[in-house]
């Protein structure tokens, strides 16, 4: 069955290190990718997607993901992670030919001053 | 101007109530989508309809029914509410059927049952 893992619930790090998040997803053909951001009390705000192309992908808040083919992976990166990024993170997979998303569990960050 | 807007943001209701969440976009989209968020953040899709006509419809208790009276609107019904019926519902919408430029979601819906 197709399913996506984020491995990491937390992920603590300091205000101007690097950030990595990691996505896995199961699915027998390329599915469209997504990463989302959910601030406490709000909606999901859309920070990158890739459905074809070049594989590294630059989204908004300086956000950058980079489709794996071989490893099934879709990582969220930032080079420089700022306070306000503390939030929970999504990814999400869309099933071509079925209209229908999945998302992981999250991650969520928590940002040190 | 909100580009997805839900109507209520909270709502506080007795078991076997029913109740009533309403959602309307302004971006021109086809489609819209119901989700429920749980209390360990995990979404599922309810429900999804593409230009007023129902696409997805998850195993949902039929409890819960949606309306939508133009691609505009998506609202969504929940009869004699439970306790686990506790949640944040997202209203969401996106371009076309296939959504592969992504969601653009509502600020949500906190469900709480007593």
């Amino acid at each position: 069955a197709q399913s996506v893992t984020q491995p990491d619930i937390h992920i603590t790090v300091s205000e101007g290190a690097s950030l990595e998040l990691r996505c896995n997803y199961s699915y027998g053909a390329t599915p469209y990718l997504f990463w989302y951001v959910q601030s406490p009390g709000q909606g999901l705000q859309l920070l990158l997607k890739y459905f074809s192309g070049d594989t590294l992908v630059q989204g908004i808040k300086g956000f950058e993901a980079e489709f794996k083919r071989s490893q099934s992976s879709f990582n969220l990166r930032k080079p420089s992670v700022h306070w306000s990024d503390a939030a929970e993170y999504f990814c999400a997979v869309g099933l071509s030919g079925t209209y229908k998303y999945i998302f992981g569990t999250g991650t969520r960050l928590k940002v040190l001053a | 101007d909100t580009a997805v807007s839900q109507t209520p943001k909270y709502l506080v209701t007795q078991m076997g109530n029913d109740k009533s969440i309403k959602c309307e976009q302004n971006l021109g989209h086809d489609t819209m989508y119901w989700y429920k968020q749980d209390s360990k953040k995990f979404l599922k899709i309810m429900f999804s309809y593409n230009n007023k006509e129902l696409i997805i419809n998850e195993t949902v208790p039929n409890r819960f029914s949606p309306k939508s009276p133009d691609k505009a609107h998506l609202n969504l019904h929940i009869n004699s509410l439970e306790l686990g019926d506790s949640a944040v519902y997202f209203c969401a919408s996106s371009q076309d059927v296939v959504g592969v430029e992504g969601y653009t979601f509502g600020s949500g819906t906190r469900l709480t049952v007593v």
